[in-house]
């Protein structure tokens, strides 16, 4: 399985854009770069994925490097409600359904 | 959709009861998965299923624990005897084949006294 590395937290003021990034060297050429957040007191929830190119959708964006060894969660609009655990997960699907494979993630903490 | 559906939120027991956790996954998922979260050691993968077979058990901490799927809209995680390092949160999830992301319940607190 691929390794990622992400900040153990992060802080943001409320309204403002926040860059997640996530390094993950090793991931394989099929990999697919999932990102999940954890609310207090909830399960995790999925939030957006991509291979290749760029990604966007009503929660955030999601850029990835050109050489696939990093990517950043970009949060346009920091809300109280995005204050989260975010997980950067590598998953090959492979013939059949991947197994999501979570690390410690990035706490990010947002400021009104 | 109502969602994936666990029973119950919160679980107390003393140390050597039985405990049996359930699940109901999304109508139309094909995967179910079982995770436990603790502190300690984050969200871990226990075990899953595909088409009501498990696939991978691997994550199943020992032989106190056992997991069914009986039909494709039903699943158990049985701990028996419980020991207080059970105590965690656990999350039960389901997914469709392909590009979707996986849903999760809002899971079971388990507290073992």
């Amino acid at each position: 399985d691929a390794k990622t590395t992400q900040p153990n937290s992060m802080e943001s003021n409320e309204e403002e854009p926040v860059h997640l990034p996530c390094n993950h060297s090793t991931i394989s050429g099929t990999d697919y770069i999932h990102w999940y957040r954890q609310l207090p007191s909830q399960g995790p929830e999925y939030v957006i994925h991509g291979l290749t190119s760029n990604v966007n959708n009503r929660m955030a964006s999601l850029a990835i490097a050109e050489d696939r060894k990093s990517s950043t969660l970009i949060l346009h609009r920091a809300t109280l409600r995005d204050a989260a655990v975010y997980y950067c997960i590598p998953l090959n699907y492979g013939g059949s359904q991947g197994n999501l494979i979570f690390g410690k993630g990035t706490k990010l903490s947002v400021k009104p | 959709d109502a969602g994936v559906i666990q029973s119950p939120r919160h679980e107390v027991t003393e140390m050597g009861q039985e405990v049996t956790l359930r699940c109901k996954p999304i109508s139309g998922h094909d995967y179910l998965f079982w995770y436990r979260q603790t502190m300690m050691r984050g969200l871990e993968l226990l075990i899953y299923f595909n088409n009501n077979v498990p696939i991978d058990d691997s994550g199943m901490p020992e032989d106190r624990f056992s997991a069914k799927m009986p039909n494709a809209s039903f699943s158990t995680l049985k701990i028996q005897p419980s020991e207080p390092r059970d105590s965690a949160v656990y999350f039960c999830a389901s997914s469709f084949p392909g590009l979707y992301g996986y849903t999760f319940g809002s899971g079971t607190r388990l507290t073992v006294v």
